[in-house]
């Protein structure tokens, strides 16, 4: 089973400052991983597949990168609605389908 | 409109069962991988089970023997019958459509809002 370990845990910023959070995978996943955002009381949405491609309606400040291990998810500018606990998860070897543990951002 | 809609949670004693079921509407549940994806209070998301467009079937470790992922092409429902259930259950369940951007690519791309199962004595 591959284990994704994301970092921070939580990430305390200010609007307009830029985010990155990191996702990293206990061996090699090519680019097999997408990006999920969850607002208090909502269900999560997709955000980024294949590592980097961004999701219908996804905006283009949120940005996806990296391959194999380690993988970074960006936010450019935050905007107060950007507040979530982000997850990512592998698509490589599956099932079992895991995520992470998330990140939680504070703005 | 394309969405899915669980429904089924509630409570249930500690060895008790309960049937869930997700009802799709502007696509068909037989051309497409629909998971199961639950959420313990306070917790991250945790993958179920999942069940392929040929009707094979798969499961987390945590469930497998105990949950049972089914389809009905013609109610276009999936369903997750769970028996034996213990406190651990206890989370709202999501059903989850998984789509093939391109071959071999999938990500979850469309998520109900969810219902809670709880077991509690």
């Amino acid at each position: 089973e591959i284990v994704l370990t994301q970092s921070p845990v939580t990430l305390s910023l200010s609007p307009g400052e830029r985010a990155t959070l990191s996702c990293r995978a206990s061996q090699s996943i090519d680019t097999y991983l997408a990006w999920y955002q969850q607002k208090p009381g909502q269900a999560p949405r997709l955000l980024i597949y294949l590592a980097s491609t961004r999701a219908t309606g996804i905006p283009t400040r949120f940005s996806g990168s990296g391959s194999g291990t380690d993988f970074t998810l960006t936010i450019s500018s935050l905007e107060t609605d950007d507040s979530a606990v982000y997850y990512c998860q592998q698509r490589s070897n599956w099932p079992p389908l895991t995520f992470g543990g998330g990140t939680k951002v504070e703005i | 409109d394309v969405q899915l809609e669980e429904s089924g949670g509630g409570l249930v004693q500690p060895g008790g069962s309960l049937r869930l079921s997700c009802a799709a509407s502007g696509f068909s549940v037989n051309n497409e991988y629909m998971n199961w994806v639950r959420q313990a209070p306070g917790k991250g998301l945790e993958w179920v089970s999942l069940i392929y467009r040929g009707g094979s079937t798969s499961y987390a470790d945590s469930v497998k023997g105990r949950f049972t992922i089914s389809r009905d092409n013609y109610k276009n429902t999936v369903y997750l019958q769970m028996n034996s259930l213990r406190a651990e259950d206890t989370a709202v369940y999501y059903c989850v459509r998984d789509r093939e951007f391109d071959e071999y690519i999938f990500a979850f791309d469309l998520w109900g809002q969810g219902t809670v199962v709880t077991v509690s004595s």
